[in-house]
C-alpha cells in the first residue's frame, strides 16, 4: 500500500521556467512532508520541509505548497535550473504520532533543458 | 567532512554468505536510521535508534537483518545468508532528536549486489 504517491515518474522544463512536482498521500496520520533531492550514485539531499500546521513553506527558489484537506503538496521550483536534474521524492512523517520514519514515494526524475 | 559517512560504498557477494555495513553519522546526531532503496523505487525505512537504543524495526526488517549501535555513535547493518533479493541500496541517515522539524541526512549508501 503506497501512502505517499508521486504520479508523474518524469517532468521535463526549459532553464528559466516553473518546474512544478507533485505528491499526494493517504495517511491523515502524516504532520511532517518533505522533499529531498537524489543524484545518481549519492544519497538524498535534503531540500525544504513543511509542517502540516502550515499551507506553505519557501526557500529561495524552492516554494512547498500543501493542501491538507486534498492531502496533496506540491513542489515549485523557480526558475529552474540545469543543476536541478535530479530524481525527486516526497517523503513523510507522523512523527507526532511517535514514529519517527520517512515515508517515500517512488520517485520523480525532473531534466531541466538548457 | 562532517557528513553522514557509509562503509563500503559498493559490496558484491554470493548467495548465502554475510555482508556486513557500516554507518557513522553527523556527529552530534542521536538518532540513526536504516533505509533500503530498490530500483524505481523510493527509501523504505528498516529499523532507527535513538542513542543505542532500537526503537522501531520495519516488517521489512527479517530475522536475518540485524542493527546495532553499541556505544549510541555509529551503526553496523548485518544481514545473514544473504538471498538475491536482497540485492539493494542501503541507505543511513540521522538526525537530532527534539528539533521541531524531522529532517533526516542521508549518507552515500552501500549497494550490495548478491550473485
Amino acid at each position: 500500500d503506497q501512502q505517499v504517491k508521486q504520479n508523474s515518474p518524469s517532468l521535463s522544463v526549459q532553464e528559466g521556467r516553473i518546474s512544478i512536482l507533485n505528491c499526494d498521500y493517504t495517511n491523515s496520520m502524516f504532520d511532517y512532508f518533505l522533499w529531498y533531492k537524489k543524484y545518481p550514485a549519492e544519497g538524498p539531499t535534503f531540500l525544504i520541509s513543511i509542517s502540516s500546521i502550515k499551507d506553505k513553506n519557501e526557500d529561495g527558489r524552492f516554494t512547498v505548497f500543501l493542501n491538507k484537506s486534498a492531502k496533496h503538496l506540491s513542489l515549485h521550483i523557480v526558475p529552474s535550473q540545469p543543476g536541478d536534474s535530479a530524481v525527486y521524492f516526497c517523503a513523510a512523517s507522523a512523527g507526532q504520532g511517535g514514529s519517527e520514519k520517512l515515508v517515500f514515494g517512488k520517485g520523480m526524475k525532473l531534466t531541466v533543458n538548457p | 567532512d562532517t557528513g553522514v559517512s557509509q562503509d563500503p560504498r559498493h559490496k558484491i557477494t554470493k548467495r548465502g554468505q554475510n555482508v556486513t555495513f557500516r554507518c557513522d553519522p553527523i556527529s552530534e546526531h542521536n538518532r540513526l536510521y536504516w533505509y533500503r532503496q530498490t530500483l524505481g523505487q523510493g527509501p523504505e525505512f528498516l529499523t532507527y535508534f535513538q542513542n543505542e537504543a532500537q526503537l522501531e524495526k520495519s516488517r521489512l526488517l527479517s530475522d536475518r537483518f540485524s542493527a546495532e549501535r553499541p556505544k549510541g555513535s555509529f551503526s553496523t547493518l548485518e544481514i545473514q545468508r544473504t538471498e538475491q533479493g536482497d540485492s539493494a541500496m542501503y541507505l543511513c541517515a540521522s538526525s537530532l532528536a527534539g528539533r521541531p522539524n524531522y529532517e533526516q541526512y542521508f549518507g552515500p549508501g552501500t549497494r550490495l549486489t548478491v550473485t
